[in-house]
């Protein structure tokens, strides 16, 4: 039973365009959600955050925007680069379980030159 | 300088072995974790803690047992190993205060079991 669900396993997108990552969740109970980026034979770094009471994040190249009623959120990646080729990670965590994160499947980002 | 760092980085073993990976991290956060990433590439949750308390996923075999000597490590212990174990365990370390949901992770250890 998947919390969070990362339905789109890859995404292609050429260099300086937007990149945009979708994440949906089912649990009403999740506060505060996060995106990892992940380079292989390393661990998750983390990217971006956002608390159930806002509805976007900024930070630079990558925004994150939150749709609760449709318990949806996105990461959108503007303009991609090819550094940024690698699998991202939607995670949520329930305000009722610690520090403790859902992680969604990952979505593999590949940024062609 | 690593943050969050795990020994070893492979350990290959047989079925029925009980081995240990360790997990040390630099960074003063008083929470760590560890998580399983299955073959489908899932991270999954396995335990969360602090000096205070240590939570346990439910659907963690109770194989597997963490163990503190002090706040900067978080080892993990793992009994009668099984072929199912196979994955890449990563530990992660967090400071609870503000959200304290930004975990920082290690580079992972690859285990299989033959």
């Amino acid at each position: 039973d998947q919390q969070v669900k990362q339905n789109s396993p890859s995404l292609s997108v050429q260099e300086g365009r937007i990149s945009i990552l979708n994440c949906d969740y089912t649990n009403s109970m999740f506060d505060y959600f996060l995106w990892y980026k992940k380079y292989p034979a390393e661990g998750p770094t983390f990217l971006i955050s956002i608390s159930s009471i806002k509805d976007k994040n900024e930070d630079g190249r990558f925004t994150v925007f939150l749709n609760k009623s449709a318990k949806h959120l996105s990461l959108h990646i503007v303009p991609s680069q090819p550094g940024d080729s690698a699998v991202y990670f939607c995670a949520a965590r329930a305000n009722n379980a610690g520090n403790m994160l859902t992680f969604g499947g990952g979505t593999r980002l590949m940024v062609k030159p | 300088d690593t943050a969050v760092s795990q020994t070893p980085k492979y350990l290959v073993t047989q079925m029925g072995n009980d081995k240990s990976i360790k997990c040390e991290q630099n960074l003063g956060h008083d929470t760590m974790y560890w998580y399983k990433q299955d073959s489908k590439k899932f991270l999954k949750i396995m335990f969360s803690y602090n000096n205070k308390e240590l939570i346990i996923n439910e659907t963690v075999p109770n194989r597997f047992s963490p163990k503190s000597p002090d706040k900067a490590h978080l080892n993990l212990h793992i009994n009668s190993l099984e072929l199912g174990d196979s994955a890449v365990y990563f530990c992660a370390s967090s400071q609870l205060g503000g959200t304290g949901s930004e975990q920082y992770f290690g580079p992972g250890t690859r285990l299989t079991v033959t």
